[in-house]
């Protein structure tokens, strides 16, 4: 099983700086079938990024996803208070989907 | 609109089962895998299960497999979650959340697009 680990736990940024989040994978995401999830309090993820690096339908091109192989990184450039939130990868291999054990952006 | 809305879950004692139901709206089910996601307090969401389209493919999380089993039902635009042999550690909120395909150039991607509500499950005597 592909385990997932992001970074940092918890990282501090202001409304409109830019923020990166890293996930690492255990061995190799099988054709970097990795994809990017949002999670505010009290509702259900939300896709963000899918195969690694691109968007999915209505997700504003602030946010970004880049990396292949074992290393990934979602980038959210010009932060809006709306994007304070945790923040989740996920890889899809082997029929199989593994999680991040997240991220928390917060001001 | 675009839905998925859980049903069934509640307080139980460990040991006992758990029927969750998850109905979708404003799409065409049959031709879509759903999945069966959880999230305990305080952690990442964890995958459970996975069924195909025309309940061909089923799949398992191996911290569930054996004690759970997911079915649906086509004529009514709906899948399950049966649960049983429930332990403390199973206390979460449950989301069904349908499998999405993207094909880009010679490659598919798979991720989920569309979520529900989520139902909360408490194992506790």
């Amino acid at each position: 099983e592909v385990v997932l680990t992001q970074s940092p736990g918890t990282l501090s940024v202001s409304p409109g700086e830019r923020a990166t989040l890293s996930c690492r994978a255990s061995q190799t995401v099988t054709n970097n079938d990795l994809a990017w999830y949002q999670q505010k309090r009290g509702q259900a993820p939300r896709l963000l990024i899918y195969g690694a690096s691109s968007r999915a339908a209505g997700i504003p091109e602030r946010f970004s996803g880049s990396g292949s192989g074992t290393d990934f990184t979602l980038t959210i450039s010009g932060l809006e208070s709306e994007d304070f939130a945790v923040y989740y990868c996920q890889q899809y291999g082997g029929s199989l989907f593994t999680f991040g054990q997240g991220t928390k952006l917060e001001i | 609109e675009v839905q998925l809305v859980e049903s069934g879950g509640g307080l139980v004692q460990p040991g006992g089962s758990l029927r969750l139901s998850c109905e979708a709206s404003g799409f065409d089910f049959n031709p879509y895998s759903m999945n069966w996601v959880r999230q305990a307090p305080g952690k990442g969401p964890e995958w459970l299960a996975y069924i195909s389209g025309s309940s061909n493919t089923i799949y398992y999380a191996g911290s569930v497999r054996g004690r759970f089993t997911i079915s649906r039902d086509n004529a009514k635009n709906s899948v399950f979650l049966e649960m049983y042999s429930l332990r403390d550690e199973d206390t979460a909120v449950y989301y069904c959340a349908r499998r999405t395909r993207m094909i880009r150039g010679v490659i598919s991607f798979y991720s989920m697009d569309v979520w529900g509500q989520g139902t909360t499950v408490t194992v506790s005597s």
